[in-house]
């Protein structure tokens, strides 16, 4: 099955400064890689997500970055606010037909003003 | 539009007890998960439902615990006895129908069920 990693676990930086998440997988025909953001006391909910026929995607402050021959993807969030102060998840699909995500550890960050 | 309810929030129970947690999912969608969060990683898949059927419960552990989707709407998630690994969050997340792997439907996670066995 799928294998995910994701570092840092916790990255801690200045209101304005930006913030880079990576991720690696395991599984070369992967081709779907959601980030997650959760708040406290809340579930996950969908940032953005990148498919594997584009090596990147911005929506406003934030992007995403797939190389597919290194098996790796990014999550880059530019002008870093307070309420961005959360835990972000990547995921890949497991193998098989179906979109069953395998989320990596999570990364903790915290944006002090 | 209301998102994924679940409910209790929060439980807390002892050791060998029973326990059931409940989901109502995002009208219309027809795909249902059952989800295990423990504390510091990501969630882990317990079961997922395509409408009333239960379509991948490989790491739900069958011996303790069970879901069911009456009527491919509510779920509940139950776990009897409980033991003290079990303490975590329980998400419960919904989306329009997978399409396969070529077509992924966003899923939308409600707020969780904390569970603390003692």
């Amino acid at each position: 099955g799928e294998n995910v990693e994701q570092h840092p676990s916790t990255l801690s930086v200045q209101e304005g400064d930006s913030a880079v998440i990576k991720c690696t997988y395991s599984d070369s025909a992967s081709n779907y890689f959601p980030w997650y953001k959760q708040e406290l006391g809340k579930g996950p909910q969908l940032i953005i997500d990148i498919r594997s026929n584009v090596g990147e995607k911005k929506d406003q402050r934030i992007a995403v970055t797939l190389n597919k021959t290194a098996k790796h993807f990014s999550l880059h969030i530019t002008e870093t606010q307070p309420e961005d102060s959360a835990v972000y998840f990547c995921a890949a699909p497991s193998s098989g037909g179906s979109y069953i995500p395998t989320f990596g550890r999570g990364t903790s960050l915290i944006v002090h003003p | 539009e209301a998102g994924v309810v679940q409910s209790p929030r929060y439980k807390i129970i002892e050791k060998k007890q029973p326990v059931a947690f409940w989901c109502n999912p995002i009208s219309g969608h027809n795909t249902l998960y059952w989800y295990r969060q423990n504390l510091g990683q990501g969630p882990e898949l317990l079961i997922r439902y395509e409408n009333e059927e239960a379509v991948d419960d490989s790491q739900l552990p069958k011996d303790r615990f069970s879901a069911e989707r009456l009527k491919g709407v509510d779920s509940t998630l139950k776990i009897q006895p409980a033991e003290l690994g079990d303490s975590a969050v329980y998400l419960c997340a919904s989306s329009l129908d997978q399409g396969g792997s070529s077509s992924y439907n966003e899923q939308f996670f409600g707020p969780g069920t904390r569970l603390t066995v003692l």
